[in-house]
């Protein structure tokens, strides 16, 4: 069965530190992956989606993802980050029947 | 304008109740879900709606209701309200179905079950 897993369930950064936020995936073929953000009392918003091709996919609001197929894993990333970052964050994966299936979220909490 | 709409934003009511969550889209999107958050904030699909078709079903109770008047709006009912029912519901829509389609969500209902 289709699987995502979020190891790390809440991460605080200084504002302007690096971010990396951990993703693994179980799925049998090649698979969708996505990141979605959600502010508080929001609903979700894309920052950024694999299909195929480069391994590396650039998003919104400066974040990027790379997909490793030998790690099963979609690590979401940015370099420098805003106070305004804060927030939930999904990884998520298309799965063959259709739905998307999410991970139980990484909250990011940005120090000033 | 907001491309995804739900109605209302907040929701308490009693157990036992019956009540409904109205969704509407306005981008022209052919597919509909359901979506429901936990306390834990753990996101899980409910129903997917295609056409006015339904299309997935996970394992809800039946008290769980959707309705499609058309392929712009679902609507979900709930009946006899439970305390396990309190989360927060999520409209979103999809161009089509396949599962490389972006999503975009409402801003969710946030029901309370007394």
């Amino acid at each position: 069965a289709q699987s995502v897993t979020q190891p790390d369930i809440h991460i605080t950064v200084s504002e302007g530190a690096s971010l990396e936020l951990r993703c693994n995936y179980s799925y049998g073929a090649t698979p969708y992956l996505f990141w979605y953000v959600q502010s508080p009392g929001q609903g979700l918003q894309l920052l950024l989606k694999y299909f195929s091709g480069d391994t590396l996919v650039q998003g919104i609001k400066g974040f990027e993802a790379e997909f490793k197929r030998s790690q099963s894993s979609f690590n979401l990333r940015k370099p420098s980050v805003h106070w305004s970052d804060a927030a939930e964050y999904f990884c998520a994966v298309g799965s063959n029947t259709g739905k998307l299936i999410f991970g139980q979220g990484t909250t990011l909490q940005v120090k000033p | 304008d907001t491309a995804v709409s739900q109605t209302p934003k907040y929701l308490v009511t009693q157990m036992g109740n019956d009540k409904s969550i109205k969704c509407e889209q306005n981008l022209g999107h052919d597919t509909m879900y359901w979506y429901k958050q936990d306390s834990k904030k753990f996101l899980k699909i409910m129903f997917s709606y295609n056409n006015k078709e339904l299309i997935i079903n996970e394992t809800v109770p039946n008290r769980f209701s959707p309705k499609s008047p058309d392929k712009a709006h679902l609507n979900l009912h709930i009946n006899s309200l439970e305390l396990g029912d309190s989360a927060v519901y999520f409209c979103a829509s999809s161009q089509r179905l396949p599962t490389n389609e972006k999503l975009f969500f409402g801003s969710g209902t946030q029901l309370s079950v007394l």
